[in-house]
């Protein structure tokens, strides 16, 4: 089956600093998804990773601060910019295949910050 | 505000017993329902997806959508230890960002041996 490959699995970063987390399918893929998963809670949509041009973001979260890119197809990044402790959470890339009409989302493991 | 919820549980059940999990959603136009499994310290995993009325069976597993009601449930049958997880409801946003999916908080479900 396909795979979606996030990295860096985990991460414990330091108040102030920025860390890009990718996200690498080997099929083609329609959309892609980048959610947020802070403790104890459920998926919330950051932005949708647009190919070729900018994010969409949703409300509540700004480019200046998460950053995306998708330069292809088949792989984009997600930057938390200035990182604070409230900014510990599951980072989850969420993508759905190509010739899918089903609206099926399929999940990476996951990128799990903790910011000091 | 769409919204999505669920009973954040625990649920708790006896092994082989019947786990029945609920979720309501409020945006009347949805038509696409999916439930998620997530195992501690995992990533959603998709279990069952459901877009008609009625109940939609998967081995153990069975969808069931009430749009009317506005109501989605998934049942586990004979459930297993490692059943346990949280279950995630999720909507299909119609008119979001490009059909984005919105998710309840979950429901955490342990079946005891």
């Amino acid at each position: 089956s396909a795979v979606i490959s996030q990295k860096p699995s985990r991460d414990i970063c330091q108040r102030g600093t920025s860390l890009t987390i990718q996200c690498q399918v080997d099929s083609q893929v329609t959309m892609m998804f980048w959610y947020r998963q802070q403790p104890g809670q459920s998926l919330t949509l950051i932005a949708t990773a647009n190919q070729g041009s900018e994010a969409t973001y949703e409300s509540g979260f700004v480019i200046d601060k998460f950053p995306i890119s998708r330069p292809n197809l088949t792989f984009s990044t997600l930057t938390v910019s200035n990182m604070s402790p409230e900014d510990s959470s599951i980072y989850l890339c969420s993508v759905r295949w190509a010739g899918s009409n089903t609206g099926e989302l399929f999940f990476g493991e996951g990128s799990r910050l903790t910011v000091l | 505000q769409k919204e999505v919820e669920q009973n954040s549980g625990p649920l708790s059940v006896p092994e082989g017993a019947i786990a029945s999990l609920n979720c309501t959603y409020s945006d009347r136009v949805s038509q696409s329902f999916f439930w998620y499994r997530q195992y501690s310290g995992k990533s959603p995993e998709l279990i069952m997806s459901i877009y008609s009325n009625g109940d939609k069976e998967d081995g153990r597993f069975t969808a069931q959508l009430n749009k009317a009601s506005q109501y989605v449930s998934l049942l586990i049958r004979d459930s297993q230890p490692s059943d346990s997880a949280t279950y995630l409801c999720a909507v299909m946003n119609y008119g979001g960002s490009q059909g984005n999916l919105i998710f309840g908080k979950g429901t955490k479900l342990s079946v005891k041996p």
